[in-house]
């Protein structure tokens, strides 16, 4: 079956940091998503990629679907208390399934 | 707007009740999904529906039903088989599973517990 690791589990960083974060997988996948989960909220879409090698930027993130198709990662530059929570990759080709995802911490 | 509606967003049950949670959406998807989330843990596909009357098992489907008779709505019961239902539970909707790289649009989330 699909096999899907994102790391790093969580993260501990003070404001003005910057965030790296990845997901890698045993599988191909045409679509690489990534969400953001505030406490008590549902996921909300970050950013979505279409297309290996593509690096798309939204505002201060960054994220890139690696040439294999079996990887993603997710920058945040100058992270800020409100970005705070938990980050999901989600790669999509027919049925898959979400990361377990990274929580971050941002201390001011 | 358009969006997600569930309802309610906490819900207690007693041990052998069966108990539904509501999902409504007004953004003419075709799919919906149900997923379960644990304590830091990721979401599991419960049940997804990619048309009115049908509906597929996910990974964890067992002690939980759904029901599709309406594009709009799409309810999930969690039913006295269910042994440990103790969780926040996520109902989101996508345009068409057919292109299954379109993104999935997320409720608010039910937090179920048993009393």
């Amino acid at each position: 079956g699909q096999q899907l690791n994102q790391s790093p589990q969580s993260m501990f960083i003070q404001e003005g940091e910057d965030v790296s974060m990845n997901c890698t997988s045993s599988s191909i996948f045409n679509t690489w998503l990534w969400y953001k989960q505030d406490p008590g909220e549902g996921p909300v879409l970050l950013i979505a990629l279409y297309k290996a090698g593509e690096l798309t930027s939204n505002g201060r993130l960054t994220a890139q679907f690696g040439i294999t198709r079996k990887d993603s990662f997710l920058n945040i530059s100058a992270s800020i208390p409100s970005d705070v929570g938990i980050y999901f990759c989600f790669p999509r080709a027919g049925k898959s399934t979400f990361g377990d995802g990274t929580t971050l911490t941002v201390k001011p | 707007d358009g969006g997600i509606t569930q309802s309610p967003k906490y819900l207690f049950r007693k041990e052998g009740q069966n108990v539904t949670l509501s999902c409504e959406q007004n953004l003419n998807h075709d799919a919906m999904y149900w997923y379960r989330q644990d304590p830091g843990q990721g979401l599991r596909l419960i049940y997804y529906s990619q048309i009115v009357n049908d509906f597929q098992k996910g990974d964890i489907a067992e002690g939980y039903s759904v029901s599709r008779e309406k594009k709009e709505s799409f309810p999930l019961t969690v039913t006295s088989a269910q042994k440990n239902p103790t969780a926040f539970y996520l109902c989101a909707s996508s345009i068409t599973v057919r292109y299954s790289n379109q993104p999935q649009h997320f409720g608010d989330g039910t937090r179920l517990s048993i009393l």
